[in-house]
């Protein structure tokens, strides 16, 4: 089964940082790669697809990129309503198998 | 509004069963497939399983394969999880999610239940 790696574990930055988590994969996944934001009690929520594409409604200071084994996730300016656990997600369809990163929490310091 | 609703949740023993609903509304439900997740208390997330629109494809973790079975009533805008031998590590909240797509290997979930808690103990 495909691994996935993602660092930091936690984090803490301030306000208006730029903050960046990686999700590093076992092998090459090409662009199957997903990005989730869970708050505190919450369900999770959707921010980022196919590596690199913004979900509808999802600010844009989200964003992602990369491909093969290699992801990167980025606010770009972290803001108050941004403290959450964000998961990457990888899917590979045959046979189906779905994989979650352990999750990076971010806290404002 | 998409909605999904999950219920069945509840304490259980080990060894028995247990069988969780998921009521959708708010979208078409037999045009996309539906998923499982689960979250262990204080843990981060696992898919458990997958299904396709018209059930045709379907999907498991290794860790719950042979014991759970996924289906759906597209007539009911339902989705179920039945849960055979449980085991205290099968403790969590489970969520139910809708796919972007049709086919179980979209597998990128753009809505989410609030989950539904299992607890699984003698």
């Amino acid at each position: 089964d495909i691994q996935m790696t993602q660092s930091p574990s936690s984090l803490s930055a301030s306000v208006g940082d730029r903050v960046t988590i990686t999700c590093q994969a076992s092998q090459d996944i090409s662009n199957y790669l997903n990005w989730y934001q869970q708050k505190p009690g919450k369900a999770p929520k959707l921010l980022i697809y196919d590596a690199s594409n913004l979900e509808t409604g999802v600010p844009s200071r989200f964003s992602g990129s990369g491909s093969g084994t290699d992801f990167t996730f980025t606010i770009s300016s972290l803001q108050p309503e941004d403290i959450a656990t964000y998961y990457c997600q990888q899917y590979d369809n045959l046979p189906l198998r779905l994989t979650f990163g352990g999750g990076t929490k971010v806290e404002i310091k | 509004e998409v909605q999904l609703v999950e219920s069945g949740g509840g304490l259980v023993q080990p060894g028995r069963s247990l069988r969780l609903s998921c009521a959708a509304s708010g979208f078409t439900f037999d045009d996309y497939a539906m998923h499982w997740v689960r979250q262990a208390p204080g843990k981060g997330l696992e898919w458990v399983s997958g299904i396709s629109w018209n059930s045709g494809s379907i999907g498991y973790a290794d860790s719950v394969k042979g014991r759970f079975t996924i289906s759906r009533d597209n007539a009911k805008n339902s989705l179920y999880l039945q849960m055979n031998s449980l085991r205290a590590e099968d403790t969590a909240l489970y969520y139910c999610a809708k796919d972007i797509g049709f086919g179980v290997g979209d597998a990128t979930f753009d809505y989410w239940g609030q989950g539904t808690l299992v607890t699984v103990s003698s």
